[in-house]
């Protein structure tokens, strides 16, 4: 079965602390894998994607086909990164699988 | 200023009564999509167009409806026989590319309430 699970329904950090928001996914073929975001009172965006490899307001995701994770970090969160946010999977019918999600919170 | 509206921003519904949720973009893109968002359970896809006059059901399509007569325009008809329509609606709308799977852009989502 295809599946995205976020395991952590809350995630509560100090202001500089790291940042590690887990998503795992199930997906027999190759995967191409999202993190949006979604901050308070704005509507959800695309954060990053797998294949870019690219680092956004200073997080990353590394894919991991072995551990089949996909995990969000970030070395120094920042109050404005609280939000929530969503791992995402499109299977091979063009269709985009969402985890649950993960609240993060960030204390000054 | 290009993207997706979606209208009304609240909506309140009385029981047996058929509502439609609009959703327009001016992105020119060929695949729009319609979530469901509840607390603790993610986005659930209810339907999707990938072209116009074509569409297909999501993973919880049941009480639902859509049409796809324009490009621009992929309006959401929840129905009385919706048991639990009570949530918040996202549209989103991706391009269709031969490169892959491209990102999907969403909505500020109507809000959708039983009176």
């Amino acid at each position: 079965a295809q599946r995205v699970t976020q395991p952590e329904k809350l995630l509560s950090v100090f202001k500089g602390a790291p940042v590690e928001l887990k998503c795992n996914y199930s997906y027999s073929g190759s995967p191409e894998l999202f993190w949006y975001v979604q901050y308070s009172r704005q509507r959800l965006q695309l954060l990053l994607r797998h294949i870019s490899r690219e680092s956004i307001k200073g997080f990353t995701a590394d894919l991991n086909k072995g551990e089949t994770s996909f995990h969000l970090k970030k070395p120094f969160a920042q109050e404005e990164d609280s939000a929530m946010y969503y791992c995402a999977l499109y299977n091979q019918g063009g269709k985009l699988i969402f985890g649950q999600g993960t609240e993060l919170s960030v204390k000054p | 200023d290009g993207g997706i509206t979606q209208s009304p921003k609240y909506l309140f519904r009385k029981e047996g009564q058929n509502v439609t949720l609009s959703c327009e973009q001016n992105l020119n893109h060929d695949a729009m999509y319609w979530y469901r968002q509840d607390p603790g359970q993610g986005l659930r896809l209810i339907y999707y167009s990938q072209i116009v006059n074509d569409f297909q059901k999501g993973d919880i399509a049941e009480g639902y409806s859509v049409s796809r007569e324009k490009k621009e325009s992929f309006p959401l008809t929840v129905t009385s026989a919706q048991k639990n329509p009570t949530a918040f609606y996202l549209c989103a709308s991706s391009i269709e590319s031969a490169w892959g799977n491209q990102p999907q852009h969403f909505g500020d989502g109507t809000r959708l309430s039983i009176l």
